[in-house]
């Protein structure tokens, strides 16, 4: 199994709102990331956790907060976004953070958000 | 700071022809992997190259990394409209001991007509 799940697909919410999305694997994967991906653009990394502790933060605005409850979940708590927040936000997992059995990420399906 | 290159960006190609996308990029670093993406869709993993001179083959597409000229290609041979997609290559860039800081190309946008 290599599946990486998101929830929800799909979110619109406007600039006040409280929304979080969601990641789930169960590879037995110990590293996991955010990414956000504006239309016709690559990927860009928000966040990676490693051992569910935070070992990297590219100067992601503080409207985004990351939250990894155990291994196998990881959230993005979204608030008070802007407009040109609207993105694809990918999650991702690979099985061995410290590089030595460094394989591929493997992505989730992305959930598609929509900030009005 | 790492820069990583691909051209060409589009690519409109015919059935059955051969072509190759590169990538290159700006420091020292052996990992280096390529994506796919379909429109609206995620990132689906093709290649992990992990050393210099290795060489990887799956169906019509190879990919291969030579680390001294910081240089990775993707042939595509006999191309066929399904490899029409979007390809990214990604180089890892170690941060603070751990690996996983993916910095992707702009990726080739690959179409492929009949």
């Amino acid at each position: 199994d290599t599946e990486v799940t998101q929830t929800p697909k799909h979110l619109v919410m406007g600039m006040t709102n409280k929304k979080s999305l969601k990641c789930e694997q169960h590879m037995g994967h110990r590293a996991m990331y955010w990414y956000k991906q504006k239309a016709k653009k690559p990927p860009e990394l928000m966040f990676v956790y490693s051992y569910e502790k935070l070992s990297i933060n590219e100067s992601v605005p503080s409207r985004f907060s990351p939250e990894c409850p155990n291994s196998s979940l990881l959230n993005l708590h979204l608030h008070a976004l802007q407009p040109e927040d609207s993105a694809l936000y990918l999650c991702a997992s690979s099985q061995d953070p410290s590089g030595s059995q460094q394989e591929t990420q493997y992505f989730g399906p992305g959930t598609r958000l929509l900030v009005l | 700071e790492l820069k990583v290159e691909q051209n060409p960006l589009f690519l409109s190609m015919q059935e059955g022809k051969n072509y190759t996308i590169y990538c290159n990029y700006s420091t020292t670093s052996d990992r280096l992997y390529w994506y796919r993406q379909d429109p609206g869709k995620s990132l689906e993993s093709l290649f992990v190259l992990l050393s210099n001179g290795a060489v990887k083959q799956e169906g019509r597409l190879m990919a291969s990394l030579d680390t001294k000229a910081r240089l990775s290609t993707l042939h595509i041979t006999a191309a066929v409209h399904d490899l029409s997609a979007t390809y990214f290559c990604a180089v890892d860039l170690p941060y603070g001991g751990s690996q996983g800081n993916l910095i992707f190309g702009k990726g080739t946008k690959l179409s492929v007509k009949p």
